[in-house]
């Protein structure tokens, strides 16, 4: 059974960069993608973009400027980096599976970690 | 991007009582539409996807429903387990985008 467990620092100061680990244990993601999901405090969900080993990464366009999502094979990781943070990327970065054959849904989550935004 | 807008924002049921929980896509989305269970604290969990089907190991209650841009999320006895908060997301259009998510509480 595939598990993601996220990792990296609980604090981050404004304006330096956001970088997370998502470690996949119990298998690879195979063919199918790691995607990372934000959720704000209080609020609901946001898609920031995922790495696919056929397609390589996308993001999501609202973010695009900001983000790098890559894979280290020999780990079995994925990493986030979110640059120049401020106060309002403050959330639970979740990574998850994401399943193309299920009409693009997320079966596999992470527990989340929690960032903070602030000097 | 594709606006997802679930009704009602909240929902106070008894054990044993239908829920119904509505969601509506800025524009059509196929069959690519997906719930989630998020109780306090977890992450959310993978209920039903393309529409209908259900996830594995999910309870036989939950039940999805709709196309285009009306979709509906049913539970069919509520159990005092279901006490959660529940989100639709659509996979059609890039970037993938949630509802504003539904809380469910037990009167």
């Amino acid at each position: 059974q595939v598990q993601l467990q996220e990792s990296g620092p609980r604090l981050v100061k404004p304006s330096e960069t956001l970088s997370l680990t998502c470690t996949v244990s119990g298998g690879s993601i195979g063919i199918y993608s790691l995607t990372w999901i934000r959720q704000l405090p209080g609020k609901g969900l946001e898609y920031i973009g995922y790495f696919s080993y056929s397609r390589g990464p996308r993001y999501n366009p609202s973010l695009k400027s900001r983000v790098t999502i890559s894979a280290d094979t020999s780990k079995n990781q994925f990493s986030l980096n979110l640059r120049s943070v401020t106060a309002a990327d403050t959330a639970i970065y979740y990574c998850t599976r994401e399943r193309y054959n299920y009409g693009t849904a997320f079966d596999i989550w992470g527990q989340g970690t929690m960032v903070t935004v602030s000097s | 991007d594709i606006q997802m807008t679930q009704s009602p924002s909240s929902v106070s049921a008894s054990v044993g009582d239908r829920v119904t929980i509505t969601c509506r896509a800025s524009q059509g989305v196929s069959t690519w539409l997906a719930w989630y269970q998020q109780k306090s604290g977890k992450a959310p969990n993978l209920l039903i996807y393309a529409v209908s089907t259900l996830q594995s190991g999910v309870p036989s209650r939950f039940s999805g429903s709709g196309s285009g841009t009306e979709f509906s999320l049913t539970i069919s006895s509520l159990q005092p387990e279901d006490s959660a908060i529940y989100y639709c997301q659509q996979g059609n259009g890039f970037p993938y985008t949630f509802g504003q998510g539904t809380k469910v509480e037990i009167k």
